[in-house]
């Protein structure tokens, strides 16, 4: 069954809001990836987190690995109507022959 | 560097039909995947490629459905006698190395009539 969990799989937001999704796995990763997948489009590779507790950002973008390594949260800060899309997390389940598990999704839309 | 290619990038096939779609990954990447996407679905994974080896299909449907990535020449996903439930986006990623980022072709939509 599903290991890697997004749930709601929509969200709607007033542009300038802050947003903030979570993913979570029933199983400790190695590593957990975000992609974004804009409409029409492809997935495309955002981050990778590694390490237990790791925080990285990417301008208003700030993902987290859990210290369990079993979820991880993306923040944005302040929305912009170029943030729309599905954001997918990924997981790398310890001794899955590396083949990653994603989530449903999220799709974010923002309100201008 | 040319990125993942796919193609076709659309395909419509007829119930009964075989649908084969092709994925050349980026230079220098040994590792291929291939994902399923329904419309409003997230990704599910299908098969996991190494040069002429077929690492996990733990994804693949029992039956009518094959991959291969040959030594020389773009891996292949096949589908045999397609049936409406076919239709999907197929898209394909390369990695360099396992567990690394996987970069995504732009898909393959597959439309059964």
């Amino acid at each position: 069954g599903q290991q890697v969990m997004q749930i709601p799989q929509y969200q709607h937001v007033q542009e300038g809001e802050d947003f903030t999704t979570y993913c979570n796995s029933s199983t400790t990763l190695s590593n957990i990836q975000w992609y974004k997948q804009r409409p029409g489009g492809h997935p495309v590779f955002l981050i990778q987190l590694v390490k237990s507790g790791e925080v990285k950002k990417q301008k208003r973008l700030t993902f987290q690995f859990g210290e369990a390594k079993k979820n991880s949260s993306l923040h944005i800060t302040a929305t912009q109507t170029t943030d729309v899309g599905t954001y997918f997390c990924a997981g790398e389940i310890a001794g899955a022959n590396s083949k990653l598990t994603f989530g449903k999704g999220i799709t974010l839309s923002v309100r201008p | 560097n040319a990125g993942v290619m796919q193609n076709p990038r659309h395909l419509v096939r007829r119930r009964g039909q075989e649908a084969r779609l092709r994925c050349s990954p980026m230079k220098g990447h040994s590792h291929v995947y291939w994902y399923r996407q329904l419309p409003e679905e997230g990704l599910k994974f299908m098969v996991y490629l190494q040069k002429e080896n077929i690492i996990d299909e733990s994804g693949m449907p029992k039956e009518r459905f094959s991959a291969e990535f040959p030594k020389e020449g773009p891996s292949i996903l096949r589908i045999q006698q397609v049936v409406r439930g076919d239709s999907a986006a197929y898209f394909c990623a390369s990695s360099p190395l396992s567990g690394e980022q996987q970069f995504f072709g732009p898909g393959t939509r597959l439309t059964v009539l």
